[in-house]
């Protein structure tokens, strides 16, 4: 079945770091790819997106490339800042399911 | 305005009590959705409703009910509550059924603690 496999945490950058959270997926079609993000004490709001195999999705500095060669959906931002502090979610929507990753918690201190 | 929105924000209750726990979007999806995430913030989908129809109901405790009165509204009803029931619920809610290129919106979940 469907499955999403994301790094597990916590992750602590100083600010200013470069952060990569790996994902990977496991899909009988052709899902879309998402990353979602839980800021303290709200729910998940989606980060950014992307639809089909080499897609870029793009939001506030972070970006995720869609790989179906390596059925990968990697999340980067070059430089981090306190206020991205949050865990991150990888998702993966397929027909009538979503399928969530465990989420990786991110620390950015000053 | 609040798209996605439950009640109540925290709920502590007694082992074997009975709870609800409302929500409402205003957003005009057609389909909603209930999540479990547990203390290491596993997020699990429990129930989803499609125009007051339930389309996915995964293997949860049959003391966990839903009840969609009409689309905009999703209630999930707790029977003889159980310690392991602590967790925080969200509520979610979608455009349409066809999840492929869905985005899903969320409430900003309720904190329930079994004592």
């Amino acid at each position: 079945g469907d499955s999403v496999t994301q790094m597990e945490g916590p992750v602590t950058l100083s600010e200013e770091a470069f952060l990569t959270i790996n994902c990977t997926y496991t899909a009988t079609g052709y899902p879309s790819l998402f990353w979602y993000v839980q800021y303290p004490g709200e729910g998940l709001q989606l980060l950014l997106k992307a639809t089909k195999a080499d897609d870029k999705g793009s939001n506030k500095g972070f970006e995720a490339t869609y790989r179906k060669e390596t059925t990968s959906f990697h999340l980067e931002k070059g430089s981090v800042q306190v206020s991205d502090s949050a865990v991150y979610f990888c998702a993966l929507s397929e027909e009538v399911q979503f399928y969530f990753g465990t989420g990786t918690s991110l620390t950015v201190i000053p | 305005d609040t798209a996605v929105s439950q009640t109540p924000k925290y709920l502590v209750t007694q082992m074997g009590n009975d709870k609800s726990i409302k929500c409402e979007q205003n957003l005009g999806h057609d389909t909603m959705y209930w999540y479990k995430q547990d203390s290491k913030k596993f997020l699990k989908i429990m129930f989803s409703y499609n125009n007051k129809e339930l389309i996915i109901n995964e293997t949860v405790p049959n003391r966990f009910s839903p009840k969609s009165p009409d689309k905009a509204h999703l209630n999930l009803h707790i029977n003889s509550l159980e310690l392991g029931d602590s967790a925080v619920y969200f509520c979610a809610s979608s455009q349409g059924a066809g999840m492929t290129n869905e985005k899903l919106f969320f409430g900003s979940g309720t904190q329930l603690s079994v004592l």
